[in-house]
């Protein structure tokens, strides 16, 4: 089973400033990893796939990049809304389409 | 705009049953793979099953063979997970998705989720 790792477990930024988001899987999963982003109380959303396309009605200011094992999530210039917690999935070796142990993003 | 709405879960005790259903519409149903995905409290997203839009490929993660059962109705626009011999590591928020636009391992639209809780 792939183990997929990301970090920083929490990140501090500024709103109206740039995260970064990392993700790493314990061997190469090619393109095929996914981004979702989960509000407290609320499903998941799928943001990405395909390492980089954003999924349908999914703003601009959200971009993936990687390839392989190292694959990140970049917020361009953070709102209000995208305070909140990140999860990486690859569904390469799939089943299972194992998760990362997320990242929050919070308000510095 | 795509729908799914879970129902069936609550508290059950260790060795006990439940079955989930999640009811779709807003889309031709019997064209998408579907999933159950959980998340125990606190804690991070582990997928549970899959069903194919014509039921034929069915799989499962490893802790929960052999106890769970997916299944789906295409008439009724329904996905339903049964799970028997529940254990205290099974308690979790569950949610149903659906595929992404084909890509049958991405989870592209998710319901709101349905609590169970296993304890004595």
């Amino acid at each position: 089973e792939i183990v997929m790792t990301q970090s920083p477990a929490t990140l501090s930024v500024s709103p109206g400033e740039r995260a970064t988001l990392s993700c790493r899987a314990s061997q190469s999963v090619g393109s095929n990893l996914a981004w979702y982003q989960q509000k407290p109380g609320q499903a998941p959303r799928l943001l990405i796939y395909g390492a980089s396309t954003r999924a349908t009605g999914i703003p601009a200011r959200f971009s993936g990049s990687g390839s392989g094992t190292e694959f990140t999530l970049t917020i361009s210039s953070l709102q209000s809304e995208d305070f909140t917690v990140y999860y990486c999935q690859q569904y390469n070796n799939w089943p299972p389409g194992t998760f990362g142990g997320g990242t929050k993003v919070e308000i510095k | 705009e795509v729908q799914l709405m879970e129902s069936g879960g609550g508290l059950v005790h260790p060795g006990g049953s439940l079955r989930l259903s999640c009811a779709a519409s807003a889309f031709t149903f019997s064209r998408y793979s579907m999933h159950w995905v959980r998340q125990a409290p606190g804690k991070g997203l582990e997928w549970v099953s899959y069903i194919s839009s014509s039921s034929r490929t069915i799989y499962y993660t490893d802790s929960v063979k052999g106890r769970f059962t997916i299944s789906r109705d295409n008439a009724k626009n329904s996905l339903y997970l049964q799970m028997n011999s529940l254990r205290a590591e099974d308690t979790a928020v569950y949610y149903c998705a659906r595929d992404y636009d084909g890509i049958g391992e991405l989870l592209g639209y998710w319901g709101q989720g349905t609590l169970v809780t296993v304890s004595s």
